[in-house]
């Protein structure tokens, strides 16, 4: 069976410093990847998907980046937090298109 | 733009009763749509989906309705139990896309 393991599960960071979140999936090859950002009083959004190693597409213009290093490791990155990248950070992945999305437990970011 | 709108931020109601919760969607070429459930500090976890060649999916307690004139559709959980209380994402996603596109979310609380 497939699995998506997400860590930290908490972290707190002060304004500038920079940020580093794994997200790897096992039990499956080749899957797309995503990074998702559910911010206080908000909904899902959408920050990068990658459906193979070294393609990332991104969403949103922000000073956050991904990369996809392995088939199933996908890495969220900052090199200067703003207090406005507060939110809980959700890693998923999918088959393919039209599928459905499987989520990691998410991180709960706080940058004071 | 948001394209996929959950109007109503929470929803009450009582234990056995029937719960609806609602959504409406713009892109009229989104083919494919999902429902998520997500309690507090945990990812969301998938509950039912529906192709936009269907109008009725049925689960155990959960149903999605699919109006396509209507860009409308609905999801009835049938009784409502307690353990049902926690926010109800509506997603949907175009054909040949990766990326699934989320609404903000229902609070729903079921009062024993």
């Amino acid at each position: 069976s497939q699995t998506i393991h997400q860590w930290p599960a908490t972290l707190v960071q002060p304004v500038g410093s920079p940020l580093s979140l794994e997200c790897t999936v096992e039990g499956t090859s080749n899957p797309n990847l995503y990074w998702y950002r559910q911010a206080a009083g908000r909904g899902l959004q959408l920050l990068f998907y990658s459906v193979g190693i070294g393609q990332i597409s991104s969403e949103v213009p922000q000073n956050l980046s991904a990369s996809r290093p392995q088939d199933r490791q996908f890495i969220l990155s900052s090199k200067k937090l703003l207090l406005s990248d507060s939110g809980f950070y959700l890693c998923a992945w999918s088959w393919g298109v039209n599928e459905k999305l499987f989520f990691g437990s998410g991180t709960q970011l706080s940058v004071l | 733009d948001q394209q996929v709108k959950q109007n109503s931020p929470s929803l009450s109601v009582q234990e056995g009763r029937i719960s609806i919760l609602n959504c409406d969607y713009t892109n009229s070429m989104f083919d494919y749509f999902l429902w998520y459930k997500k309690y507090p500090a945990e990812g969301p976890t998938f509950l039912i989906s529906i192709s936009s060649i269907k109008d009725k999916n049925e689960d155990g307690r959960f149903t999605v309705f699919l109006n396509k004139s209507a860009k409308h559709l609905s999801l009835h959980i049938v009784p409502s139990q307690p353990g049902d209380s926690a926010v109800y994402f509506c997603a949907a996603s175009q054909g040949g896309s990766e990326k699934l596109v989320f609404g903000k979310g229902t609070k729903l609380t079921v009062n024993p």
